[in-house]
């Protein structure tokens, strides 16, 4: 069966540091691969996804960049995170157009 | 653009009633719609989803209605438990080929015992 791993599940950061979440999905190959954020109380934003490897996919300008260096691992990074960038973020694959997405735990970010 | 909205923050109701979750939706173009239910501090979970070439899909006590008249989804959950209370999402695959979601702000469902 397929699973999907997303780690840290809290992380606590400084103003300016840098950012790597690791996203690695099992059990699946090529899938499509997407971090979303999510603000309190608020729904998900799509942040990048991927369709392959080195195919990433941006959603909206932002501080943060990601990037798929194999077929089932997703990373999102940042070189100097700022105080926006606090959040919930969430790591997504699904096996092609229209079906379901399969949601990994979560990351809370916060910048401090 | 594309945008998912749903009509009701928040949704309080007595457990053992049914509970109707709404969401409008603004693509004419998608079809493939989906609900997430999210418990506190989780990922989404995958609930029930529909395609476009349906009206009603039945699930273990869930049922997806779609009407693509006035571009609305709803979500009944049957004898609604307090296991249910969490925040409910709608989706919708959008006009893309890449398979990414868009999803609505989401309902809080409160259950009272």
């Amino acid at each position: 069966s397929q699973t999907i791993h997303q780690w840290p599940a809290t992380l606590v950061q400084p103003v300016g540091s840098p950012l790597s979440l690791e996203c690695t999905v099992e059990g699946t190959s090529n899938p499509n691969l997407y971090w979303y954020r999510q603000a309190a109380g608020r729904g998900l934003q799509l942040l990048f996804y991927s369709v392959g490897i080195g195919q990433i996919s941006s959603e909206v300008p932002q501080n943060l960049s990601a990037s798929r260096p194999q077929d089932r691992q997703f990373i999102l990074s940042s070189k100097k995170l700022l105080l926006s960038d606090s959040g919930f973020y969430l790591c997504a694959w699904s096996g092609n157009r229209d079906t379901e997405a399969f949601f990994g735990q979560g990351t809370r970010l916060t910048v401090v | 653009g594309e945008s998912v909205g749903l009509h009701l923050p928040t949704l309080s109701v007595q457990e053992g009633d049914n509970s109707i979750i709404n969401c409008a939706y603004s693509n004419s173009a998608s079809d493939y719609f989906i609900w997430y239910k999210q418990e506190s501090g989780k990922g989404p979970q995958f609930i029930i989803d529909i395609r476009s070439n349906m009206d009603k899909r039945q699930g273990q006590r869930v049922t997806v209605l779609l009407n693509k008249t006035v571009k609305h989804l709803s979500l009944q959950i049957a004898a609604t438990q307090p296991g249910d209370s969490a925040v409910y999402f709608c989706a919708e695959s959008g006009s893309s080929n890449t398979g990414k979601l868009i999803f609505g702000q989401g309902t809080t469902l409160q259950v009272k015992p």
